[in-house]
């Protein structure tokens, strides 16, 4: 009965580096998202993936982000070339197909 | 284009009060309203939802009001406890379907004093 996990919990990188979040749905949700919340603001939805596939990726900011999710299961958003602006808590979520979304507790990404 | 605005941004209640939080959207293709509920240091948990079939929906002390033609819909929290203080987000999609990004609301944060 685990919940939706998220690693690192913190994430604390030099501007220009790239770094891996990575997220384990829960059991069974072929629907898994992405977002980010920025201090103070509500979650930003970045890419949705149905099953192994990347049904709506309009959220990423740029071409510097990029998520995968290989067998269905984990995934991994990759952020290359990271910039301060960058900073924020990235969240996961997973769901059944249509059903309610459920969190992570995120993973909080510093650039210096 | 902020296309799910709440208010207020922060709200005080005192222990038994009625805490009230506001949010207006512009999408009239959106047709899922749900309200999460925020502790520091925690992912957004579900806390109620609603759909513009109906009206009000109830679950214990929690009520969404939804007003469709105004395209407001508001969370109302009766008697609230000092364990409700935690940051609030209203949401919407364009239904619960398959693929039914989040677009969230600023967020309120409620402080129930004892």
């Amino acid at each position: 009965g685990a919940g939706v996990s998220q690693t690192p919990s913190n994430k604390v990188t030099e501007k220009g580096k790239y770094v891996e979040l990575r997220c384990d749905p829960i059991s069974g949700h072929t629907a898994l998202y992405w977002y980010r919340q920025s201090l103070g603001q509500g979650p930003e939805f970045l890419i949705y993936f149905q099953g192994t596939g990347a049904a709506d990726d309009s959220g990423l900011p740029n071409d510097r982000f990029f998520a995968v999710r290989p067998e269905g299961s984990v995934s991994t958003l990759k952020i290359q070339r990271t910039e301060r602006g960058d900073s924020a808590v990235y969240l996961c979520a997973s769901s059944f197909p249509g059903g309610t979304q459920y969190f992570g507790p995120g993973t909080r990404l510093t650039v210096l | 284009q902020q296309q799910v605005k709440q208010s207020p941004q922060s709200l005080i209640v005192q222990k038994g009060g009625i805490s009230i939080i506001n949010c207006a959207y512009e999408n009239t293709a959106f047709d899922y309203f749900p309200w999460y509920q925020q502790f520091p240091g925690k992912g957004p948990a579900l806390l109620i939802a609603i759909r513009p079939d109906v009206s009000e929906k109830k679950e214990g002390r929690f009520t969404i009001s939804f007003n469709k033609s105004a395209k407001q819909f508001s969370l109302h929290i009766m008697d609230s406890q000092p364990g409700d203080s935690a940051t609030y987000f209203c949401a919407a999609s364009k239904g619960e379907t398959s693929g039914s990004r989040l677009t969230f609301g600023e967020g309120t944060q409620l402080t129930v004093n004892p």
